[in-house]
């Protein structure tokens, strides 16, 4: 079956460095990866949306600068959130599109700050 | 900007009551997806119905595009059926950029 794995599950990090986290589509391929955030309280956000053949799109209030967006395929996706602070922290989700609407999202890499 | 918002906040049951779950959006939404996020975090999509009215199990959704809502029906609700109910739209059909609501926390009690 269809599933996007996200590694690691949880992680702490000392506050200014960085980490970074991984997302990989198993059993279908994607035509679009994108990178979300929810912080304590609020909903998710956009952080960055990869398509096929285009670069990557980063939001408002994120920029490659701060949330580095590696991807070989559209399969494999890894992030990093450089100099992490308290405002970084929350559950950062990856989702990955199959070419309709019918989206798949990983468990999500939960991101704490001390 | 685009918005979505989800009535009530939150919600509180007894098992085998029904719950309904409400989603306004401010503009055209091509695509409009509810979205079930367990209390660990993990997110799973639950039924994507940009109009209409779409079945699935003890789910019904319910959209009047139009009237720019969706509304999201659990029959005979059980315990397990506790966490958030996100309602998400999609306003550029098949671009993966998905805003959300802030959702509904569901409790159900035994």
């Amino acid at each position: 079956g269809a599933l996007v794995y996200q590694y690691p599950r949880r992680t702490i990090c000392k506050s200014g460095t960085s980490m970074r986290m991984e997302c990989q589509a198993v059993g279908f391929q994607a035509t679009s990866v994108a990178w979300y955030r929810q912080s304590p309280q609020k909903t998710f956000e956009l952080i960055a949306l990869s398509t096929v053949n285009s670069a990557i799109k980063y939001e408002q209030n994120f920029t490659q600068e701060k949330f580095p967006i590696s991807h070989p395929n559209l399969s494999f996706s890894s992030m990093t959130v450089l100099n992490a602070y308290l405002e970084d922290r929350g559950l950062y989700l990856c989702g990955a599109w199959t070419g309709g609407s019918e989206v798949f999202f990983g468990k999500g890499t939960r991101l704490t700050v001390v | 900007g685009q918005q979505v918002q989800q009535s009530p906040a939150s919600l509180v049951l007894q098992e085998g009551e029904n719950a309904e779950l409400q989603c306004n959006f401010s503009s055209t939404a091509t695509q409009l997806q509810w979205f079930y996020q367990s209390p660990g975090g993990s997110l799973v999509s639950l039924l994507s119905n940009p109009s209409g009215t779409k079945h699935t199990g003890r789910l019904t959704s319910t959209t009047v595009t139009k009237e720019r809502r969706s509304s999201l029906h659990i029959s005979s609700s059980q315990t397990t059926d506790s966490g958030t109910y996100l309602c998400a739209i999609d306003p550029n059909y098949n671009q993966g950029k998905l805003i959300f609501g802030q959702g509904t926390k569901l409790s159900i009690k035994p």
